[in-house]
């Protein structure tokens, strides 16, 4: 749907393990992001990229990385997993110059920590 | 940076009746601000948005409006229908459509 895929959908992992979180789109767009949502605080920026190998710290960044080696592909990687992680991610594209101005999001990645 | 206050964090309306939901941004350089409804389960979608040059838009029976010098916009939702139940996300930019910044959502329930 909309270009753009997530996986996994679903992940349960231990504390202190890294974790990898895929995004891949077929739209060609510049500008991707991760955020994370949990309750009572709505959508959190964790990292965005406006290009390959171009990417910037969100208001959450901390304990996250990114990497976007191809346009299609952007890579977010918890690097020691911890209960604090637990929560959906989303994966966005868009936010070009061009109408459609909006955001199309991923499915989304609901990460368990235990 | 940003910083979107939204509300109210719940509202309950009888099936035909209007809805409002009010957002509030603090950096007067915001210039793009977009409403996004979550259905249970599913990914957040775009539904309206509006620019810092526009002061009112609608479609159909959504409507949005802005006023830059309160720093404040709002979702107007008129004769509302079940299938309008749904967690509602403000947002806002600026300087362009990049790096949005989302208020908590309001999470709206249709009584039919």
């Amino acid at each position: 749907d909309a270009g753009i895929t997530q996986s996994p959908r679903h992940k349960v992992t231990e504390t202190g393990t890294p974790v990898t979180l895929r995004c891949h789109q077929t739209e060609n767009h510049r500008y991707m992001y991760w955020y994370r949502q949990d309750p009572g605080h709505g959508l959190r920026l964790i990292h965005y990229s406006y290009g390959v190998k171009d990417t910037d710290k969100g208001e959450v960044s901390d304990g996250y990385s990114v990497s976007r080696s191809k346009t299609e592909d952007f890579l977010l990687t918890l690097e020691s997993a911890t209960s604090s992680q637990t929560s959906v991610y989303f994966c966005a594209i868009g936010g070009e110059q061009g109408a459609p101005y909006g955001y199309t999001f991923g499915s989304g990645t609901r990460l368990t920590v235990v | 940076g940003e910083n979107v206050e939204q509300h109210p964090s719940t509202l309950s309306v009888q099936e035909g009746d209007s809805a409002v939901i009010k957002c509030t941004y603090s950096d007067s350089a915001s210039n793009y601000f977009p409403w996004y409804k979550q259905e249970l389960g599913k990914r957040p979608q775009l539904i309206i948005d509006i620019r810092s040059n526009v002061g009112e838009k609608k479609d159909q029976r959504i409507a949005v409006t802005l006023n830059k010098t309160a720093k404040h916009f709002s979702l107007h939702i008129t004769e509302t229908q079940p299938e309008d139940s749904a967690v509602y996300f403000c947002a806002a930019s600026i300087g362009g459509y990049q790096k949005v910044t989302f208020g908590i959502g309001t999470k709206l329930q249709v009584i039919p």
